[in-house]
């Protein structure tokens, strides 16, 4: 079946603006994940969700970041008045909670650049 | 203190030969998952192989077996026959079970395989 699809692929914007980074989990998932990857890091997390609620967003960094999954599928991640920091690779993933180790499959990740 | 170490920021390994990828752990959760994933150079994340902190056997998943040490607190990741394919980015992560269902990820170390 389709794996975690993530769109856009490549987003630049401009310091200030505002973006929305959109995230389609895999058939079924309840949980999904959304994840940070600046370069040559590892990914660090920023927020997860079962089903519509918010399980966790201990990893947002400040009030800019906002996420969204209104109908337990799709999520959103937004964020406001973007700043140069925010530049990073935006990865999402979905789990089978059913599953023993419950492993999160990853999308191939939003490439934000805000110049 | 840093969740999950991975000490080695780059390793080179001759095809068809074994290589032991390095990572320790530090969690007060009695009940926790480990995982490995690769990161080629595609971006996408692909996950490798689970450990639960309570299994009696290393995990194994084709070419890929976990070196469990719970005492230690590693969880190196074992490539056996080493493939060109095998270069990529590897990731090592852990999941609190009694706490959240996030990832926490070590820094990673790149592999690079040579004819």
């Amino acid at each position: 079946g389709a794996g975690v699809s993530q769109t856009p692929s490549n987003k630049v914007t401009e310091k200030g603006k505002y973006v929305e980074l959109r995230c389609d989990p895999i058939s079924g998932h309840t949980a999904l994940y959304w994840y940070r990857q600046s370069l040559g890091q590892g990914p660090e997390f920023l927020i997860y969700f079962q089903g519509t609620g918010a399980a966790d967003d201990s990893g947002l960094p400040n009030d800019r970041f906002f996420a969204v999954r209104p109908e337990g599928s799709v999520s959103t991640l937004k964020i406001q008045r973007t700043e140069r920091g925010d530049s990073a690779v935006y990865l999402c993933a979905s789990s089978d909670s059913g599953t023993s180790g419950n492993e999160q499959f990853f999308g191939p990740g939003t490439r934000l650049t805000v110049l | 203190a840093q969740k999950i170490t991975q000490t080695q920021p780059g390793m080179f390994v001759q095809e068809k030969e074994a290589v032991t990828l390095d990572c320790t752990y530090d969690t007060s959760d009695p009940s926790y998952g480990l995982f490995w994933y690769k990161q080629p150079s595609s971006g996408e994340m692909i996950f490798l192989i689970y450990q639960g902190s309570y299994d009696q056997q290393n995990a194994t998943e084709g070419r890929y077996s976990l070196n469990f040490q719970k005492a230690r607190k590693s969880a190196n990741l074992v490539i056996s026959a080493s493939q060109l394919g095998d270069s990529a980015m590897y990731f090592c992560a852990m999941r609190e079970d009694t706490i959240t269902d996030k990832l926490i990820f070590g820094t990673g170390t790149r592999l690079q395989v040579f004819p």
